[in-house]
């Protein structure tokens, strides 16, 4: 069974461009996460999807952030314009209903603003 | 006050050596606990899982939580030099919800 995979592995940006991130959960996963690390900081949360809705988006740090997950399937994290402290790695992870208190983790995308 | 305190190390012990790793939290309402593994350039992997109180052991990984000191602690008996990398600790008011992790933990087990 394929693991949770995103895309890019990295990316590199200038001050002002527009950045999007994809999440491909497990398979059969309808709980979908977002999460972020900013370098010296913690792993912190964004949102959740529970298939195609919104179950919470308390973590998300601005309305320059704009998430989706159209049919419930992949999700999507855009950035736009994007800022300098907006470079970290942002994580997705995945779980299913009935066990959703293992959330299983992509490898992230490394974002760069410069 | 952060929610999750971790010290990030990093930790040196050689191979063979009893792991203690250590994670305090602030807010009474987590409920269920976890320790992530995460190497180097990867995503964190769930090692361990325990809900409210108590001890869980799964070969050579012991974790126990604490509610009432509200301490988590990960040990890990006869360390490998595969057991290097970064531990996070991890916790939640409900199943399902947004996990709050602590910053990680770096530990290099020497052979």
């Amino acid at each position: 069974e394929a693991g949770v995979t995103q895309f890019p592995s990295h990316s590199v940006i200038e001050k002002g461009q527009t950045v999007t991130l994809r999440c491909d959960p497990i398979s059969g996963h309808d709980n979908l996460y977002w999460y972020r690390r900013v370098m010296g900081k913690e792993i912190k949360f964004l949102l959740h999807f529970v298939k195609e809705s919104k179950q919470d988006e308390s973590g998300m740090p601005n309305n320059r952030f704009l998430a989706e997950r159209t049919g419930g399937t992949y999700s999507t994290l855009k950035v736009q314009p994007a800022e300098l402290e907006d470079s970290g790695v942002y994580f997705c992870a995945s779980s299913t209903v009935d066990s959703t208190d293992t959330q299983y983790f992509g490898p992230g995308t490394r974002l760069t603003v410069l | 006050q952060k929610e999750v305190e971790q010290d990030p190390g990093p930790l040196s012990v050689p191979e063979g050596a009893i792991v203690s790793l250590n994670c305090t939290y602030s807010n009474s309402a987590f409920q269920y606990f976890m320790w992530y593994r995460q190497y180097s350039r990867k995503g964190p992997e769930l090692l361990m899982y325990t809900y409210s109180s108590g001890n869980k052991e799964d070969g050579r990984f012991t974790a126990q939580v604490d509610k009432s000191s509200k301490y988590i602690s990960l040990f890990i008996r006869d360390s490998q030099p595969s057991d290097s990398a970064t531990y996070l600790c991890a916790m939640s008011a409900a199943s399902g919800y947004a996990l709050n992790f602590g910053k990680g933990t770096s530990l290099l087990v020497t052979p």
